[in-house]
């Protein structure tokens, strides 16, 4: 089952607007993370957040979690028609190893 | 650097055939390994994974299998394609408690 769902499922904006996407969740988990997947391709990770973490930056990604609503945002501010694709969030609620659970994903298309 | 291979790209095959996908790492040792389904415009099911040589773990009952027979090769089997088993597969490899690396992936149709 998934225990991150993604919200929204797509998402279409113009080159330079801000863009946002949040991620549910269901049980504690260790650490949330993002993940890029361009078109027919592999994943990209982004960007991870610990669960003592409230935000996280990157370039231009913004994380924030907030573990007791069980649930997480990220943010791409002045987006770029190259930041088109598919954002998945992960959560690992594992103690030993590292087992990802993945949303179903948020389609985002940028327009020049 | 490490690197991570995933072959054949895409692959049609017909029902009831045999699959073997497979998947290196270089560059790294003792990493762990996944494999992933993902069906069209959905997100990523974990199918295995394995934390060493010969130790897998399904996280799925299915039609696969998947066997570890060197540290860094992760093969992806099935004796006998159903139709669903169409899909993009996705090999990843990771330290102990780090992201995922993840490769190309393998389309897959059975047709």
């Amino acid at each position: 089952s998934q225990q991150g769902e993604e919200d929204p499922q797509a998402l279409s904006i113009q080159e330079g607007e801000n863009a946002t996407m949040n991620c549910s969740y269901k049980t504690s988990i260790n650490n949330l993370q993002w993940y890029r997947q361009n078109s027919g391709r592999g994943l990209v990770h982004l960007i991870l957040i610990r669960s003592n973490e409230r935000e996280k930056h990157s370039g231009r990604l913004r994380v924030t979690l907030d573990t007791s609503k069980k649930s997480s945002s990220l943010l791409i501010t002045a987006s770029r028609a190259a930041d088109t694709a598919s954002y998945f969030c992960a959560t690992d609620a594992t103690t030993a190893g590292n087992k990802l659970t993945f949303g179903g994903g948020t389609r985002v298309l940028v327009k020049p | 650097s490490q690197t991570i291979h995933q072959w054949p790209a895409t692959l049609v095959q017909p029902v009831g055939s045999p699959l073997s996908l497979e998947c290196t790492v270089e560059g790294t040792s003792n990493p762990n390994l996944y494999w992933y389904r993902q069906a069209a415009g959905r997100g990523l099911q974990l199918l295995f994974y394995s934390v060493g040589i010969g130790q897998i773990s399904s996280e799925v009952p299915q039609n696969l299998s998947a066997s570890r027979p060197q540290d860094r090769q992760f093969i992806l089997s099935s004796k006998k394609l159903l139709l669903s088993d169409s899909g993009f597969y996705l090999c990843a490899w990771s330290p102990i408690k780090s992201p995922l690396h993840f490769g190309n992936g393998t389309r897959l149709t059975v047709t």
